[in-house]
């Protein structure tokens, strides 16, 4: 099956501080998602993005089908950014089925 | 308009029990699919289910089944508890046609926890 690799594993940053998460994924997929975390577990829809380039205030995310990756960019950190991010992936047969990468924990210092 | 509501949220139940847990997806979603979150295996795909037919398992026991209605409401059902199971249990909503992209929305979970 497909693997989806995301790094770094754990991001310590400062408030105001930019960061860049990675998703790596080892086969070609059709759907390509974002997801916060939230402390109370629910997965925070962040970003739909199968490929290209979309914004969303403070955070954008770029994927490279071509290549098998996705980034998620996070501008002016703030405390509220804390939390696990996961990519999860979809490649459609005759059914669905998410494979989740196992998230960057992203700790934001005041 | 409504998201995907779970239920119940929280649950304590004693090994060797079972347990139901229900999940309301977005209206006009087809599609149900179930995932296990536990600190040591991540996100696991359980099951999903499409116009009440389960299309895809995941790897996970005979303990664990589920079903749909035709609401599309979807139910999942443990038996014979073992302290493992204890986990955070999402359930997520999407149109599933499978021909086309489509966007994945996720509950706010069930937190069960065997003792």
């Amino acid at each position: 099956g497909i693997q989806v690799e995301q790094s770094p594993p754990d991001l310590i940053l400062q408030e105001g501080a930019n960061s860049t998460l990675r998703c790596n994924f080892s086969d070609s997929v059709n759907n390509l998602q974002w997801f916060h975390q939230n402390p109370w577990g629910q997965l925070i829809n962040l970003f739909y993005i199968p490929s290209g380039t979309k914004q969303n205030g403070r955070l954008s995310a770029t994927t490279v089908a071509t290549e098998r990756y996705s980034l998620l960019y996070i501008s002016s950190s703030q405390t509220t950014d804390s939390g696990v991010y996961f990519c999860a992936v979809e490649r459609f047969s005759s059914a669905s089925k998410i494979i989740f990468g196992s998230g960057t924990r992203l700790s934001i210092r005041p | 308009k409504a998201g995907v509501t779970q239920t119940p949220r929280y649950l304590i139940k004693t090994r060797g029990q079972q347990v139901t847990l229900s999940c309301s997806p977005i209206s006009g979603h087809r599609s149900v699919s179930w995932y296990q979150q536990t600190p040591g295996q991540g996100l696991q795909f359980l099951f999903e289910y499409f116009s009440e037919t389960q299309r895809n398992k995941g790897n996970f026991p005979g303990r664990f089944s589920g079903r749909q209605f035709s609401n599309s409401r979807s139910e999942m059902n443990v038996s014979t508890l073992e302290l493992g199971d204890s986990a955070l249990y999402l359930c997520a909503s999407s149109f599933g046609t499978g021909a086309m992209n489509t966007e994945a929305f996720f509950g706010q979970g069930t937190r069960l926890t065997v003792v």
